[in-house]
C-alpha cells in the first residue's frame, strides 16, 4: 500500500544545514509536501513541489525531488533554534483528496 | 489567509461521554479532513468529507462518526469516549490544488 518514510530525529548545530529526507511509494503523486509542527500546535505548511518538478527554492529552504527513486528531501539552511519542530512529509495518496503524511522528523538545533 | 478553527483546544472528557469536535473554515473550500496524532504514530485519517452532507473513511473510523451540514462545518462525533481516544486531533481542509491546511489542534483526554 502506500507508505511515507522518514528517519524519526535529526540534531544540527545553529548555523548548520539541516537535510531531513523522506521516501514515497506513490509514483502517481502530483504532488508532494513539507509541513512544520510546532510544540502544542497544528500543522503548518512550509513548502510543496509538483511532481514534474526537481527542485525548489524558498529562501531558506531547497526541496529536492527524485522521482526515480522516490525520494524527498528538505535543506534548511542556516539552520535557527526556531526551526527545532516536526517536520512531515507527505504525498496526495490514490483514494481521492487526502494526504498519507510520514511519521514525522523531530529536528534539533543547538546553540 | 487561510483559517481553520478547531472550537476546543483542551477537552477532558469521562469514559462514555459523547464528544463533539467542531472545526470551521473560512476558505469556501470543499474537502475537510479529520486526522488524530500520536507519538511514534505520525497522522492517521479519521474521516474526510468532500462536500456538504458527503463522507468518505478513512484509515481508522471506527468508534468515530461526522457531520457536514454547511460546507464550512465539519463535526466530529466519538459517541462513546474511551481511553484509547485519548490524543490530539486535527481538523483541515483543502483548495483545489489539494493543499491542506490545518487547524490548531485539539488536545483530547478521556479518563
Amino acid at each position: 500500500g502506500e507508505d511515507v518514510e522518514q528517519s524519526l530525529f535529526l540534531s544540527v548545530r545553529e548555523g548548520d544545514s539541516s537535510v531531513i529526507n523522506c521516501t514515497y511509494t506513490d509514483s502517481s503523486s502530483t504532488y508532494l509536501y513539507w509541513y512544520k509542527q510546532e510544540p502544542g500546535a497544528g500543522l503548518q505548511l512550509l513548502t510543496y513541489i509538483f511532481s514534474n518538478m526537481d527542485m525548489k527554492q524558498d529562501q531558506r529552504l531547497t526541496v529536492l525531488l527524485n522521482k526515480k527513486d522516490k525520494h524527498l528531501s528538505l535543506r534548511i539552511a542556516d539552520t535557527q533554534t526556531g526551526d527545532s519542530a516536526i517536520y512531515f512529509c507527505a504525498e496526495k495518496g490514490q483514494a481521492g483528496t487526502a494526504l498519507i503524511f510520514g511519521k514525522g522528523t523531530t529536528l534539533s538545533v543547538s546553540s | 489567509d487561510v483559517k481553520v478553527t478547531q472550537s476546543s483546544r483542551y477537552l477532558v472528557k469521562r469514559t462514555g461521554e459523547k464528544v463533539f469536535l467542531e472545526c470551521v473554515q473560512d476558505m469556501d473550500h470543499e474537502n475537510m479532513f479529520w486526522y488524530r496524532q500520536d507519538p511514534g504514530l505520525g497522522l492517521r485519517l479519521i474521516y474526510f468529507s468532500y462536500d456538504v452532507k458527503m463522507k468518505e473513511k478513512g484509515d481508522i473510523p471506527e468508534g468515530y462518526s461526522v457531520s457536514r451540514e454547511k460546507k464550512e462545518r465539519f463535526s466530529l462525533i466519538l459517541e462513546s469516549a474511551s481511553t484509547n481516544q485519548t490524543s490530539m486531533y486535527l481538523c483541515a481542509s483543502s483548495d483545489i490544488r489539494n493543499t491542506i491546511y490545518f487547524g490548531e489542534g485539539s488536545w483530547l483526554t478521556v479518563v
